[in-house]
């Protein structure tokens, strides 16, 4: 069975420009989660959907967004970059929703520099 | 004021040696979880805890639910086991993560 595919691995964009992340999710998976990675904060949860529906949300602005497609795929998208959004941006699916319920698998990243 | 403190935050032991990383947090959670991120940035869910103890092969996992503490041994540590370990809880709709503990086993 294929695990969590991000794309793409790596990006990197000027401020002010707009992204688009990509997560395929193990077949099965309906949930999926994202979190961003920073030196600074560490891991911060963004957002979840499960089943085309945003379920749970993290301190984020309204910047960052996120879909879910009804083949379970997710794209998140962050707008008007900062120098600050350069993170890892990791994805996450499960069975069901949250951690709470389920383990989660995780994808390999995108690392995303913003200059 | 994180709702999430590890330690050590960082570890260096000889291989063999038993190690033991700890978590607390401040909320209460449904569940906790440990993680370990290896260099380059992927991550493997461990452990998910709601209460007492789990094991998988050499590692280790407790949570005292009164005392908000957990703790990830590793026993007969390897240089494989190099990696940072994340305790990651779940408080209703929030998720809250440790700063992680990184850990380098010497041959």
């Amino acid at each position: 069975k294929a695990g969590v595919t991000q794309t793409p691995r790596y990006l990197i964009k000027t401020r002010g420009q707009q992204v688009t992340l990509s997560c395929s999710p193990i077949s099965g998976h309906r949930s999926v989660s994202w979190y961003q990675q920073t030196p600074g904060q560490g891991l911060q949860f963004l957002f979840e959907y499960f089943s085309e529906t945003q379920r749970n949300k993290g301190n984020f602005p309204g910047r960052f967004s996120g879909r879910q497609f009804s083949n379970s795929r997710s794209e998140m998208n962050v707008s008007t970059l900062e120098l600050g959004d350069s993170a890892l941006y990791l994805c996450a699916s499960s069975l069901g929703t949250g951690l709470a319920k389920n383990i989660q698998y995780f994808g390999a990243g995108t690392r995303l520099s913003v200059l | 004021k994180n709702e999430v403190e590890q330690s050590p935050q960082n570890l260096t032991a000889q291989e063999g040696e038993f190690i033991t990383i700890n978590c607390s947090y401040s909320v209460g959670i449904s569940a906790l979880h440990w993680l370990q991120q290896h260099p380059g940035g992927g991550i493997v869910s461990l452990f998910m805890l709601s209460s007492g103890k789990k094991k998988h092969g050499r590692l280790i996992a407790t949570i005292n639910i009164q005392e908000k503490h957990s703790s990830l041994h590793i026993t007969a540590s390897h240089p494989r086991d190099s990696a940072v370990y994340i305790c990651a809880v779940r408080n209703g709709n929030q998720f809250y993560f440790g700063t992680g503990t990184s850990l380098t086993v010497i041959p």
